[in-house]
């Protein structure tokens, strides 16, 4: 069965402060990557998402993510993060007619 | 403006009286799906349909049911409802199933079981 793993349950930086979430899946074919973020009280959105081409996506808010195939990973970056990014993250790989998601990394910022 | 709905968003009911969550889209999607979110475990998929009156089960479909008699609309139903189903609730949609389109997720519905 396919999993993805979130490493980190939370994570606080500073704003400003550059940000990197950690994504780690297990698929046994070519992986259809997303990022969603839960801000509090809302549903999912879609930060970006990888299919395949060009291993590093730009998404929605200035964030991005790389494939890396050889460490299955699929980290998501922003360069300054702002008050407003304090939200749930949540890493998913697509199989079949679902997406499987991660357990999701909470993110705090702190001015 | 295209969206998903659902209804209600907050519950609170009692083991066994049955309850029904609505779930409908705007956008004409063909694939529907319900995830239940629980504390350290993600979104968990409970049933998805890929069209009107196709269903099928998830990964945790046990003390749920769904139909899709309208192309729009995919309610959840709990028959009996019971404490470990104490959950937020998504519905979700895409224009057709498949691994390569976006799923549009409605608000949530956070139940409480008593």
């Amino acid at each position: 069965a396919q999993s993805v793993t979130q490493p980190d349950i939370h994570i606080t930086v500073s704003e400003g402060a550059s940000l990197e979430l950690r994504c780690n899946y297990s698929y046994g074919a070519t992986p259809y990557l997303f990022w969603y973020v839960q801000s509090p009280g809302q549903g999912l959105q879609l930060l970006l998402k990888y299919f395949s081409g060009d291993t590093l996506v730009q998404g929605i808010k200035g964030f991005e993510a790389e494939f890396k195939r050889s460490q299955s990973s699929f980290n998501l970056r922003k360069p300054s993060v702002h008050w407003s990014d304090a939200a749930e993250y949540f890493c998913a790989v697509g199989d079949g007619n679902k997406l499987v998601f991660g357990a999701g990394t909470i993110l705090r910022v702190k001015s | 403006e295209a969206q998903v709905t659902q209804n209600p968003r907050y519950l609170i009911t009692v083991t066994g009286k049955k309850l029904t969550v609505t779930c409908s889209q705007n956008m004409n999607h063909e694939y529907m799906s319900w995830y239940r979110q629980d504390p350290g475990l993600g979104l968990r998929q409970i049933y998805y349909s890929m069209n009107v009156e196709v269903t099928d089960k998830g990964d945790v479909p046990e003390g749920y049911k769904v139909s899709r008699k309208e192309k729009r609309n995919f309610p959840l139903i709990l028959e009996s409802p019971s404490p470990n189903q104490t959950s937020l609730y998504f519905c979700a949609s895409s224009t057709r199933p498949g691994l390569y389109n976006e799923q549009f997720f409605g608000p949530g519905t956070r139940l409480t079981v008593l």
